[in-house]
């Protein structure tokens, strides 16, 4: 398995603001990835981060909106930019390892 | 086109068996997960097949057809504990990464006393 830590673990933000989410894993991996998971819905993908290369978006997501920076192999960041409340939600890192996901705790926000 | 199916509730007596299915349609088939998940918490793996048949974990038990694109979940002597949303994840062949995977919606498990 992996040890997933998350900062921070809840945030209310206001509108047009902007929150940076920190994934901390505790050896190195290459594969890592965000979701978002809304009230009662399930994982939405919104990247997957290689270290050494741009983050690969899935449909409907993009960089401008929220970027990822995968500075080494067990760190990333995502951003969550120019806040609407749309964007309320718990923000989930994993991580490849032993062909599986493994998921941090999580970060739940809520943008007012 | 991918596609994941499990259903979206389900109720079930403690001390009981249930069993959750899902059947999936993907362009390629390299696996199929089991994640729990409690309310307000991440989700955790329980189990993974990529050979049909049953593989036993404790309580937990997981199946898979990939001729039928079928799995199930089954759960035995049931606790409150096991309250929680069963997701259902398949890895696709074609994936650009050997860890991505496509996931159904989640089936949440009401445990009854």
């Amino acid at each position: 398995s992996a040890v997933i830590s998350q900062k921070p673990s809840r945030d209310i933000c206001q509108r047009g603001t902007s929150l940076t989410i920190q994934c901390q894993v505790d050896s190195q991996v290459t594969m890592m990835f965000w979701y978002r998971q809304q009230p009662g819905q399930s994982l939405t993908l919104i990247a997957t981060a290689n270290q050494g290369s741009e983050a690969t978006y899935e449909s409907g997501f993009v960089i401008d909106k929220f970027p990822i920076s995968r500075p080494n192999l067990t760190f990333s960041t995502l951003t969550v930019s120019n806040m609407s409340p749309e964007d309320s939600s718990i923000y989930l890192c994993s991580v490849g390892r032993e062909e599986t996901q493994y998921f941090g705790p999580g970060t739940r926000l809520l943008v007012l | 086109g991918q596609n994941i199916d499990q259903p979206t509730e389900m109720t079930a007596t403690e001390g009981a068996i249930v069993q959750i299915n899902c059947t999936y349609q993907t362009s390629g088939f390299n696996g199929l997960f089991w994640y729990q998940q409690h309310a307000g918490e991440a989700p955790t793996f329980l189990s993974y097949n990529v050979l049909d048949g049953l593989e036993e974990k404790g309580r937990f038990s997981s199946f898979l057809s990939r001729s039928k694109g079928y799995s199930y979940l089954l759960l035995k002597e049931l606790q409150m504990k096991d309250s929680a949303s069963y997701l259902c994840a398949v890895r696709d062949l074609l994936a650009d990464s050997n860890y991505q995977l496509i996931w159904g919606a989640g089936t949440k498990l009401i445990i009854k006393p």
